[in-house]
């Protein structure tokens, strides 16, 4: 079983509409997610940390349950720019990041 | 240039041949880290560097070689390439602990064995 599951995709949605990826992991002791946003053959960067208790960052909002060890990325009001593959990441001990393959979304006008 | 840098961008060799591709950093950054990306596997680290002179094994490190002689570089070296060696690569730097657990990521060089 992979680390980090995430389903590839990709989305396809409206310009304005509102979507949703979640990403499973399997290692309980995992303490530290991300999500990474990678645009095409680009280098990934950091999107948002993810904590426990939600957060938010403009349109994005990201959740993490520990219980069902899964972390979500929700995105509102989608723009064209945000077109993109979303990398859903963890941390371990080492400060080494564990990489999912990658959640691809298309935004059409 | 202020960054992560990586040369070549694009490189075509031949199996057997030895290749170097480069890192270098201007931040002065702790960690170091080379990672390839393929369709289906995502990034996977191959080796990582904590400091100057100390350096790890990842997730696949077979056939590749690394050093850290200065913080500011890490050098990976496919000793004697293989056509599965056909990849991304991509070098990535970051503070490590404290209050930045960011990975910052160089452009990549798009490396093909033939």
């Amino acid at each position: 079983r992979k680390e980090v599951e995430q389903d590839p995709g990709p989305f396809n949605v409206p310009e304005g509409a509102t979507v949703a990826f979640n990403c499973t992991y399997s290692n309980s002791a995992s303490q530290s997610f991300f999500w990474y946003r990678q645009d095409c053959r680009k280098e990934p960067k950091l999107l948002m940390s993810v904590y426990s208790s939600g957060n938010e960052d403009g349109r994005f909002t990201a959740q993490l349950n520990r219980a069902s060890q899964y972390i979500s990325l929700l995105i509102r009001d989608s723009k064209l720019s945000d077109s993109a593959t979303y990398l859903c990441v963890w941390m371990d001990s080492s400060y080494k990041l564990i990489f999912g393959s990658g959640t691809r979304l298309l935004v059409r006008p | 240039d202020a960054g992560i840098t990586q040369s070549p961008r694009y490189k075509i060799t031949e199996t057997g041949r030895q290749v170097t591709l480069m890192c270098h950093q201007t931040w002065s950054h702790s960690y170091m880290f080379w990672y390839r990306q393929d369709l289906g596997h995502g990034l996977r680290l191959i080796y990582y560097s904590a400091a100057a002179d100390i350096t790890d094994k990842g997730e696949v490190p077979d056939g590749y070689v690394v050093s850290r002689s200065k913080t500011e570089n890490f050098p990976l070296t496919l000793e004697s390439a293989t056509r599965s060696q056909t990849s991304v690569y991509f070098c990535a730097s970051s503070d490590g602990g404290g209050s930045s657990y960011e990975q910052y990521f160089g452009p990549g060089t798009r490396l093909t064995v033939t």
